[in-house]
């Protein structure tokens, strides 16, 4: 159980175009889903904090009109990277906080989606 | 911001060896995880300590926790070559912010056979 997708798992794209990214919990809900983004060698950057049917919370520096998050549903949760440039492509990692475990903050995070912006 | 520091970055060892991974932190915190990640994969959940807790185990792996200090170790004894991977610590703070996530810088573990 509490499986988490992400698709695509790799995106190529030019550089002006967006980019949509989905993050899905399979077999649990979560009100609460987290994007990551992690460059090569280094650790995960939190970006934002989605929850259902609110507002994202961006962290600060990220840039919330340049990746536009959405949470419309208790398994689903989506990162648009508006207007790519090279410097976006990166590795973008999902979680998802499952429900019924509110109070213990686990978390079980997707495979990842790779980006790269030519 | 990333709150967590590891040490080492990077950590060759034999099989059969024990491997023992350092995190330190600045805040305080409700708990901290530990996950591993293969290349280029998603991150995968190993353990979590309290801050009330000061060890744990799980299989081969060992953590501890020193809430004084403001850090963590992980021991993963008796070493295998599928345990090459990137470990890193992550702190979740007091429960207002959320549930989320700091990362610490990583360490990454090469076991030879």
């Amino acid at each position: 159980g509490a499986v988490v997708s992400q698709h695509p798992s790799r995106v190529i794209c030019k550089s002006g175009t967006s980019v949509k990214i989905e993050c899905r919990s399979l077999d649990f809900q979560a009100t609460t889903m987290f994007w990551y983004r992690q460059f090569p060698k280094q650790s995960l950057m939190l970006m934002a904090t989605s929850n259902e049917g609110s507002k994202a919370t961006y962290e600060q520096g990220v840039e919330k009109d340049k990746f536009l998050i959405n949470h419309a549903s208790l398994t689903l949760s989506t990162l648009t990277v508006t207007s790519a440039h090279p410097e976006d492509s990166s590795f973008y990692i999902c979680s998802a906080r499952p429900y019924r475990d509110r109070d213990t903050e686990t978390q079980y995070f997707g495979p990842g989606t790779r980006l790269l912006v030519l | 911001s990333q709150q967590g520091e590891e040490d080492p970055q990077a950590l060759s060892i034999q099989e059969g060896e024990n491997a023992t991974m350092n995190c330190s932190y600045k805040t305080s915190i409700n708990n901290l995880q530990w996950y591993r990640q293969n290349s280029g994969r998603g991150l995968v959940h190993l353990i979590l300590i309290r801050s009330n807790e000061r060890e744990k185990h799980s299989g081969r792996l060992r953590v501890t926790l020193d809430t004084s200090k403001k850090s963590s170790s992980l021991l993963i004894t008796a070493s295998r070559a599928a345990d090459t991977a990137s470990y890193f610590c992550a702190t979740s703070m007091i429960y207002n912010q959320g549930g989320k996530l700091i990362f610490g810088q990583g360490t990454e573990l090469s076991v030879k056979p």
